[in-house]
């Protein structure tokens, strides 16, 4: 079965500190994708970065980078000088490669962290 | 382009009741997945719809039932609501052999 864990609940910074979030995952799977939603008051989850599991390189995207190591099955993303538009709980996910399932990306979530970014 | 919409974007319902929640995915897509989210919790992976049948279904019992309609869009059934049925209902919508969702903003359903 495949397992998220985000051990951080919530994380409190003040406005242009960095911050990073962690992700760990299991799975018994050799293909598999990971993701990190953003999720604001809203609802809506939104989606930042996807990442399959050949591809360890680590990715920045104006102030997120993300940063994959198989080795530690974990998957964790930074938001360097953040800002107070980042406050949001932030979710890590992991689906099946739908060539192994023949289709279709079943998520399975972590339960999140709550980002506050304060003045 | 529209986005996943959903609706109603808020319901409450009684013990009991049944609900149909709706959701037409984001143009183009072909497979629809429902998640629930209950409160302070990730989303959990109800069922997903493609070519008009159930594909996979997450551990949920019977209650929970779904459609796909030919234009793709979705409607999740819950009868004899439970209390416990109190939560966020997502709706994401994707090509069937491509990872990438993309979720709506939500029907927050109160059972009372």
């Amino acid at each position: 079965a495949q397992k998220v864990t985000q051990a951080q609940t919530e994380i409190s910074v003040v406005e242009k500190e960095d911050v990073t979030l962690d992700c760990v995952y299991e799975t018994r799977d050799t293909t598999y994708y990971l993701f990190w939603y953003k999720q604001p008051p809203s609802g809506e989850l939104v989606f930042l970065i996807r990442r399959n599991s050949f591809d360890e390189q680590n990715e920045i995207s104006g102030r997120y980078s993300w940063n994959f190591q198989k080795s530690t099955s974990s998957f964790n993303f930074t938001i360097t000088a953040s800002q107070v538009v980042d406050s949001a709980v932030y979710f890590c996910a992991l689906s099946e490669a739908p060539r192994v399932t023949g289709g279709g990306n079943k998520l399975t979530f972590g339960t999140g962290t709550q980002l506050k970014v304060e003045l | 382009d529209a986005g996943v919409t959903q609706s109603p974007t808020h319901l409450i319902k009684t013990r009991g009741q049944q609900v149909t929640l709706r959701c037409s995915p984001k143009s183009g897509h072909d497979t629809v997945s429902w998640y629930q989210q209950a409160l302070g919790q990730g989303p959990q992976f109800i069922f997903q719809y493609y070519e008009e049948e159930e594909r996979q279904r997450g551990n949920f019992p019977d209650r929970f039932s779904g459609h796909q309609f030919p234009n793709y869009s979705s409607e999740l059934n819950v009868n004899a609501l439970l209390l416990g049925d109190s939560a966020l209902y997502l709706c994401a919508s994707s090509l069937w052999d491509i990872t990438e969702a993309f979720f709506g903003q939500g029907t927050r359903l109160t059972v009372v």
